[in-house]
């Protein structure tokens, strides 16, 4: 199993553009989701979902989608980027039956928008 | 969103050295605490998964205990190492149960 993958993992953006994080996991998870990790901010949560068809935002969705298409996949879109939306991105998942289970993170996508 | 406060925020210990931080959540609506260990340049990756009162897990040199009643959680390392040096984060899970809510952390430095 390849876990939780994350493509791109380094990314520069202008302010305005636009680009999707790409997150995959070979692990039949129904949970998956995204968090910025900003320094003395720890992480926090942008957008979650339970399952394919199923997306929810969490603390911090503004400037972000997501969608879940497949069990496996869950993109994160930044519609128009801004400088503040400079952070390192992770994707996690874990068996839904809970988010009391193990969540398994993928490496990370550090992102800078100028 | 939960209020989840992490003590102390960084840490500094010589090897050999037995060590304890403190994650404090709202007891209300408790449902799960999750400890992770996440080392610099690295993904977070899961110590503990603790669900009741008086729970107490170990994993070699590492243990936790959780009080529900009271909100908190402790995280204890014993006999430090230098490989030990992480930031440590809590995340606490309410009755809702749809998502986690991450502490700062406390970042700990092993001396050698």
């Amino acid at each position: 199993n390849a876990g939780v993958t994350q493509t791109p993992k380094f990314q520069v953006l202008k302010t305005g553009q636009s680009m999707t994080l790409q997150c995959a996991q070979d692990m039949n998870h129904e949970y998956m989701s995204w968090y910025r990790q900003d320094p003395g901010m720890g992480l926090r949560l942008i957008h979650y979902s339970v399952g394919a068809g199923i997306t929810d935002q969490g603390e911090v969705p503004n400037g972000y989608n997501v969608s879940r298409s497949t069990t496996e996949d869950f993109p994160l879109r930044l519609l128009s980027a801004a400088p503040s939306q400079t952070s390192v991105y992770f994707c996690a998942s874990s068996y839904v039956a809970g988010i009391w289970e193990t969540q398994y993170f993928g490496p990370g996508t550090r992102l800078l928008v100028l | 969103i939960l209020n989840v406060e992490q003590s102390p925020q960084s840490l500094h210990v010589q090897e050999g050295d037995s060590t304890n931080f403190t994650c404090s959540f709202p007891s209300s609506n408790f449902y799960a605490l999750h400890w992770y260990r996440w080392e610099t340049a690295k993904s977070p990756e899961a110590l503990f998964v603790m669900t009741l009162n008086g729970d107490e897990k170990k994993k070699g040199r590492i243990s936790a205990t959780l009080n529900t009643k009271e909100g908190y959680s402790y995280l204890y390392i014993k006999g430090s190492q230098p490989e030990d040096s992480a930031t440590y984060l809590c995340a606490p899970i309410e009755t809702s149960g749809s998502r986690l809510t991450f502490g700062e952390g406390t970042q700990l430095t092993v001396n050698p």
